[in-house]
């Protein structure tokens, strides 16, 4: 069973507000994604992180941001939600390793609706 | 990092065997092969990863040809449960982004 969390499970929320997705693990992975998917599309990789203090922006272009201020945990933060933000987030770790990718650990992720 | 090609779906029977293929004609030296399953509303779960040759483990077994030009994820008597999204990614460990291709959507009928 892995180990890592994401809240809120949904979220709806109006034009305009500050949202942040929380995405926490305790498996010490210091690898950390952020993958955005609509509804029977691919996913996406929108932010990613090598470790603390680390982080990238992924193949899709997003207007959120992450922070890695601790190994455990890696927030995504939308400072305007607008409708076209509308999706489901999800966030996945996995161990550093200079071989293989290493496995990928997702959480159930975060649906997010901006009315 | 190598882009990936897999058919958009497939159609199979409860019992019998499926062959997924997955095209990555620019796969580096290091990189590995990687199967993940998803099911909906859920996230992507590791099916089976390898590097050459053939890997087997208690679900599924992926057949890498001597190029690596390709893969082939082969389940075993599916049964209506094994009705998902089936994704293939090759990259390396290290400082790899692990980008998801389109998948192959499974159904699996009675």
């Amino acid at each position: 069973e892995a180990d890592i969390y994401q809240t809120p499970r949904y979220l709806v929320i109006g034009t305009g507000k500050k949202i942040t997705l929380e995405c926490s693990q305790t498996m010490g992975h210091d690898k950390m994604y952020w993958y955005q998917q609509d509804p029977g599309m691919e996913l996406h990789l929108i932010h990613y992180s090598y470790g603390v203090n680390s982080t990238e922006k992924g193949d899709l272009s997003s207007e959120s941001t992450v922070s890695r201020i601790r190994t455990e945990h890696f927030p995504l933060t939308l400072e305007s939600a607008r409708p076209s933000h509308t999706s489901q987030y999800l966030c996945a770790s996995s161990e550093w390793s200079g071989g293989n990718t290493g496995e990928l650990f997702f959480g159930e992720g975060s649906r997010l609706t901006v009315l | 990092l190598a882009k990936t090609t897999q058919p958009i779906s497939m159609d199979s029977y409860e019992g019998q065997e499926v062959n997924i293929t997955c095209s990555h004609n620019n796969i580096a030296t290091n990189d590995y092969i990687t199967w993940y399953q998803q099911f909906p509303s859920q996230g992507p779960r590791f099916i089976i990863q390898g590097y050459k040759t053939k890997v087997t483990n208690e679900v599924a077994s992926l057949f890498i040809p001597a190029d690596r030009k390709s893969s082939t994820l082969s389940l075993p008597r599916v049964s209506l449960s094994d009705t998902a999204v089936y994704y293939c990614l090759v990259g390396e460990g290290g400082y790899n982004k692990l980008i998801f291709g389109a998948g192959t959507r499974l159904a699996v009928h009675p």
